[in-house]
C-alpha cells in the first residue's frame, strides 16, 4: 500500500487557469506537508498541516490554498498559475513530534507545467 | 536568521568513502535530518540525529555536534546507486520550523 499518495503525476495547464492538486497519507500521521521543487531542486516547504490546522505558512502567494478536509487528506488549489508555477510539488507527512524521529514521508511528486 | 550550508557538488568514485557536511546557524535547534533523492524521484529519509554522536543504519551513517553546529553524512562503500542528490534539514526555533539545505548532488565515477 503506498504510504502518501499525489494525484495527478502530471498537470500541464494553461496560464490563468485553476488546478488542484490531491494527497492522501494512510500512516496515520498528525503533521501534513506542501513542497515546491524548482529547477534548482531548492526544496522549499509551502505549507504544513497539524490536526487540520496551520502551523506553519511561508511567505506564498496568497493564490496557493491548502484545503485539509480530514487528518488524512491535505489537498493544494492554485488560482490563475503563472509560468513561475511550474515545478514538481511533493506532499508529504510527518509523525512529528511524536515517535522521537523527524522523518518526511514523502508522495511520488506532480509535475506541473505552466504553458 | 535561520541558515543551513551544504555544498553544492561532491564527486567520489565507486567504492570510495565520501562525507557530505551540513553546518547550521539557528536558534532552538532539536534535531537534522538527511535525504536521498535520485533524478526524477521523491526525497527519501536516511536519517536523524538530535543528540551529539554517531548513527550508522549500513553503508550510511550521520553524525552531529550540536556544539559545533555540524552534521555530516557518510557513505561508504559506494556504488553507483549512490549517484544523488543529498539533502540535510534541521528543526529549529520555538515554532519547530523545518529548513532544508539546498542540496549535495553526489557524483561517482567508476
Amino acid at each position: 500500500d503506498t504510504a502518501v499518495s499525489q494525484t495527478p503525476k502530471y498537470l500541464v495547464t494553461q496560464m490563468g487557469n485553476d488546478k488542484s492538486i490531491k494527497c492522501e497519507q494512510n500512516l496515520g500521521h498528525d503533521t501534513m506537508y506542501w513542497y515546491k521543487q524548482d529547477s534548482k531542486k531548492f526544496l522549499k516547504i509551502m505549507f504544513s498541516y497539524n490536526n487540520k490546522e496551520l502551523i506553519i505558512n511561508e511567505t506564498v502567494p496568497n493564490r496557493f490554498s491548502p484545503k485539509s478536509p480530514d487528518k488524512a487528506h491535505l489537498n493544494l488549489h492554485i488560482n490563475s498559475l503563472e509560468l513561475g508555477d511550474s515545478a514538481v510539488y511533493f506532499c508529504a507527512s510527518s509523525p512529528w513530534p511524536e515517535e522521537g524521529t523527524d522523518t518526511q514521508y514523502f508522495g511520488p511528486g506532480t509535475r506541473l507545467t505552466v504553458l | 536568521g535561520q541558515s543551513l550550508e551544504q555544498p553544492s557538488e561532491v564527486t567520489a568514485v565507486e567504492g570510495a568513502i565520501v562525507q557530505i557536511n551540513c553546518t547550521y546557524q539557528t536558534s532552538g535547534f532539536y534535531g537534522l535530518s538527511w535525504y536521498q533523492q535520485h533524478d526524477g524521484g521523491a526525497p527519501t529519509f536516511l536519517s536523524y540525529n538530535a543528540l551529539d554522536g554517531l548513527e550508522e543504519t549500513g553503508r550510511f551513517s550521520s553524525f552531529l555536534s550540536r556544539s559545533d553546529s555540524y552534521g555530516y553524512l557518510l557513505l561508504q562503500e559506494l556504488q553507483m546507486k549512490d549517484s544523488a542528490s543529498y539533502f540535510c534539514a534541521v528543526r529549529v526555533g520555538s515554532n519547530y520550523q523545518l529548513i532544508w539545505g539546498a542540496g549535495t548532488k553526489l557524483i561517482i565515477k567508476p
